[in-house]
């Protein structure tokens, strides 16, 4: 299957510092990638859709101001989580949808554990 | 608004019988339901997905049927192993082009 990476897999930081994340499609190009948040236990909960040359989508009650979405390329897509507080600590995990083939299928990133001091 | 409803939350079953986990989805026109399977800080890894002109597909011992009328699909696997211990999550593609999850059956397989 296609291949999604993230970097970097771990980030420990102190409250108020901002955090970027990087998701990568690496063989196959991403007009559109998802970036999900899990908490401990629970179900991944979309964020936002980000779209290749146009503003991220994000879903109800996500701040866009909060979580600063880039898609640059067609395959590279960054999250920064701004001014992070020790409530944005948790499981970020990115996905890419894969058009190649006679269906698209979704891949995921093995996401990035974010812990806020 | 969008919603993916997933049960049990968690499923214990001896080695060897099946399990089931049902999912139900808010949007008719849905057409694309993948299954994934999460171990313990990993990411969630496609086993099998469904679309909406099937009623069932069949991966050795895993399997989904779809119901569109009722707006609900499962997953079964038979002859369960050890290995098989995991969290699955149902999802559905919805007609915004976002995916949604349900929230996660536990499954552990008692040896």
């Amino acid at each position: 299957g296609a291949v999604v990476s993230q970097h970097p897999s771990w980030v420990i930081c102190k409250s108020g510092t901002s955090v970027k994340i990087e998701c990568r499609s690496l063989d196959f190009q991403a007009t559109t990638m998802f970036w999900y948040r899990q908490f401990p236990k629970q179900s991944l909960m979309l964020m936002a859709t980000s779209n290749e040359g146009s503003k991220a989508t994000y879903e109800q009650g996500v701040e866009k101001d909060k979580f600063l979405i880039n898609h640059a390329s067609l395959t590279l897509s960054t999250l920064t989580v701004t001014s992070a507080h020790p409530e944005d600590s948790s499981f970020y995990i990115c996905s890419a949808r894969d058009f190649r083939g006679a269906q698209e299928t979704q891949y995921f990133g093995p996401g990035t554990r974010l812990l806020v001091l | 608004g969008e919603n993916v409803e997933q049960h049990p939350s968690t499923l214990s079953v001896q080695e060897g019988d099946s399990a089931v986990i049902k999912c139900t989805y808010s949007d008719s026109a849905s057409n694309y339901f993948p299954w994934y399977k999460q171990e313990l800080g990993k990411r969630p890894q496609l086993i099998i997905d469904i679309r909406s002109n099937v009623g069932e597909k069949k991966d050795q011992r895993i399997a989904v049927t779809l119901n569109k009328t009722a707006k609900h699909f499962s997953l079964h696997i038979t002859e369960t192993q050890p290995e098989d211990s995991a969290v699955y999550f149902c999802a559905a593609l919805f007609t915004g082009n976002q995916f949604y999850f349900g929230t996660g059956t536990s499954l552990t397989v008692i040896p």
